[in-house]
């Protein structure tokens, strides 16, 4: 079991384009959280995914931001024109079910934006 | 809102020291409240306690709760420098998924 992958590891984007960021769960799971985490802060919850369905979605920005889960392939993080308060690193979790003590997370993606 | 804050927000000692990482929290309907260990890549989780007085021991790391005073506390004995990292604390409240995070504490163990 590869453990949750995140891709890329590290993406640069300049200010108005797009970013999307990749979640692979681990083997299993079909539950899926994103994350955000600024410099110098603890993570603040994004959007809880499961597939095919987004279950909470309160600390979505309501414009630019949107979260996927398809019923194959990996969830997917998109943001688009970005700005530079953006930048961040994202990570997401993925659960066998609901609940956070099996929730494992993955290496995360730093987003720079210039 | 639900609302966590850890202390020291930063923290150096020396390799064989104990430290002692708190946490506060203000939650509605309060589920649990879960320890991990970040090292620059991953949080990678430590302990979950959702009961006030009982121990979670880890080797040299142990945790314990109190709901009443609403603080929860992390011991590292004989700290080690692969002990370095951040330690993050987080609320889970009954019926939300989301975990809410404190600030984290950064910890640094000099040889």
């Amino acid at each position: 079991n590869a453990g949750v992958m995140q891709n890329p590891r590290h993406l640069v984007r300049r200010r108005g384009q797009e970013a999307r960021l990749r979640c692979s769960p681990m083997k299993g799971h079909s539950h899926v959280y994103w994350y955000r985490q600024l410099p110098e802060e603890g993570l603040k919850f994004m959007v809880y995914l499961q597939k095919e369905n987004i279950i909470d979605e309160s600390g979505m920005p309501k414009e630019r931001f949107s979260a996927e889960f398809p019923k194959e392939g990996p969830s997917i993080l998109r943001i688009q024109q970005v700005v530079r308060g953006d930048s961040a690193a994202y990570f997401c979790a993925s659960s066998p079910r609901s609940g956070n003590t099996e929730a494992f997370f993955g290496q995360g993606t730093r987003l720079t934006v210039v | 809102e639900d609302k966590v804050v850890q202390s020291p927000l930063s923290l150096v000692v020396h390799e064989g020291d104990t430290v002692t990482l708190n946490c506060s929290y203000e939650v509605t309907n309060f589920r649990s409240l879960l320890w991990y260990k970040q090292e620059k890549k991953a949080p990678t989780f430590l302990f979950m306690l959702t009961s006030s007085g009982i121990e979670k021991k880890s080797g040299r790391l142990s945790s314990i709760l109190d709901k009443k005073e609403l603080f929860s506390i992390l011991n590292i004995t004989a700290t080690q420098t692969g002990d370095s990292a951040i330690y993050l604390c987080a609320v889970e409240a009954i019926g939300a998924q989301k975990l809410v995070f404190g600030q984290g504490t950064r910890l640094t163990i000099n040889p």
